[in-house]
């Protein structure tokens, strides 16, 4: 069964400097992997996603993220980190099996600080 | 483009009560939407799908009976939580795919928070 894992539940950075979000998956075949943004009291909102192609994406407010094969992860980065960028980050894989089904992380809350 | 709307986004109900949440795709027609449930701190759990005339497809564990989805039209889907009851208190989130557009990509409305008492 494929799977999305985020090791961290809680990341602190202080504004300004880079920001890693950790995401590592399990699928069966090439996966499709997302990254979604949550703020307080609010639905998701895509950040990006990796379909094929380069292996850095980019995505919408700065964020990129680096899909490596051989460790099988999908860390989101971004270079600059702003206090704006707090809030609960969800990784996510497309079902192999059922091509409209997402499964997502436990989420991990990041907290960038003035 | 391409957004969600949700309504209410809070509601408090007594226990016994049922309670109705409407999902819109306000610009765009959606073939498919989803329906989600959020515990605190806690991923998305997904609940069922809702094709626009059919039958939901729910999860496994999820009751269709206390669970009702009513996906009439294309811009529209309804969740009812039926006899309400303090363990369904939970931040319910909907998603749509857009018609003609990559399968994969939902778009998330804002969420409702169900408080029940």
């Amino acid at each position: 069964a494929q799977s999305v894992a985020q090791p961290e539940d809680q990341v602190n950075v202080a504004e300004g400097n880079p920001l890693t979000v950790k995401c590592t998956y399990s699928v069966s075949g090439n996966p499709y992997l997302f990254w979604y943004v949550q703020y307080p009291n609010r639905g998701l909102q895509f950040l990006l996603k990796y379909i094929t192609g380069d292996n850095l994406v980019k995505g919408s407010y700065g964020f990129e993220a680096e899909f490596n094969k051989s460790q099988t992860s999908f860390h989101l980065k971004k270079p600059s980190a702003l206090v704006s960028d707090s809030a609960l980050y969800f990784c996510a894989v497309r079902d192999v099996e059922r091509t409209d089904k997402l499964i997502f992380g436990t989420g991990t809350r990041l907290q960038v600080f003035p | 483009g391409a957004v969600v709307s949700q309504h209410p986004s809070w509601v408090i109900c007594k226990s016994g009560t049922s309670v109705k949440i409407e999902c819109r795709s306000l610009d765009f027609q959606a073939t498919t939407m989803f329906w989600y449930r959020q515990f605190p701190k806690q991923s998305l759990m997904l609940m069922a799908t809702s094709n626009e005339g059919s039958k939901a497809t729910y999860e496994q564990g999820v009751e269709k009976d206390k669970f009702l989805i009513n996906h009439a039209s294309l811009t529209l889907s309804t969740l009812t939580v039926t006899s309400a009851h303090p363990e369904d208190s939970s931040f319910y989130i909907c998603s749509a795919i857009r018609l003609l557009s990559p399968q994969e990509t939902q778009y998330f409305g804002p969420g409702t928070r169900l408080l029940v008492l």
